[in-house]
């Protein structure tokens, strides 16, 4: 199980957001992405591999890893960031999604 | 660059089955996995299941067991996945999406189809 925090984060453009992803138990190999999902639009890569950038993927979005939870940091909001992001692990089967975070003006 | 196609929106009755599909373009099909993921209104992301062509062998959520079943054509470069006995909560946008990791079914998901809109309603 993935659990994301928070649900909605709150922020202005320029500011930092730090979006939380806790998985229950350890994911294989870091196998973890990030996704990014803006409405009637289908989710985008961001991050593969826990802190891989996905190609074309602008370098304020960072992903990290310390134990069992995985960040996603943008470091300065630009106004097409605000959208839903969700995490993923495919380590193994069932690839689960974490509930996912709003990240709202 | 790998292109992923969907079918169009389904209306459907409870009870009955659907069938989606998935048209690749644009790069090699068969030793890449495809995945499908379900977003229900106003929901997030839902694993569906996979399958990597060329191994044959699909994998899927135990919630959709016995009731999914996925399965690609490397002759027409087309996956499919068919869901029976429909409820009202399978009311959801349908998407796939395929594995850039050869030959490997752990992996991510880039690109995505453009979601098909799965409608069940009496």
């Amino acid at each position: 199980v993935l659990t994301q925090s928070p649900a909605t984060l709150p922020l202005s453009p320029g500011e930092r957001a730090t979006l939380s992803c806790g998985a229950s138990q350890p994911v294989s190999s870091s196998y973890v992405a990030w996704y990014q999902q803006k409405p009637g639009l289908a989710p985008r890569l961001l991050i593969h591999d826990a802190s891989s950038r996905a190609t074309g993927i602008p370098g304020r979005f960072t992903g990290s890893k310390s134990g069992t939870n995985f960040t996603l940091t943008i470091s300065a909001l630009e106004p097409e960031d605000f959208a839903v992001y969700y995490c993923q692990q495919y380590g193994s089967t069932p690839f689960t999604f974490g509930g996912g975070t709003k990240v709202e003006i | 660059q790998v292109r992923l196609v969907q079918s169009g929106a389904e209306v459907k009755k409870p009870g009955s089955s659907v069938k989606v599909s998935c048209k690749a373009s644009g790069g090699s099909f068969g030793n890449y996995g495809i995945y499908w993921v379900r977003q229900a209104p106003g929901q997030g992301l839902e694993w569906i299941g996979g399958i990597v062509p060329i191994i044959g062998r699909p994998y899927y959520a135990q919630k959709l067991q016995g009731r999914v079943t996925i399965l690609a054509d490397e002759s027409t470069t087309t996956a499919y996945m068919e869901l029976n006995s429909l409820t009202s909560d399978d009311t959801a946008v349908y998407y796939c999406a395929r594995g850039p990791v050869p030959g490997e079914i752990s992996s991510w998901f880039d690109p995505w189809g453009q979601g098909t809109l799965v409608t069940v309603s009496s």
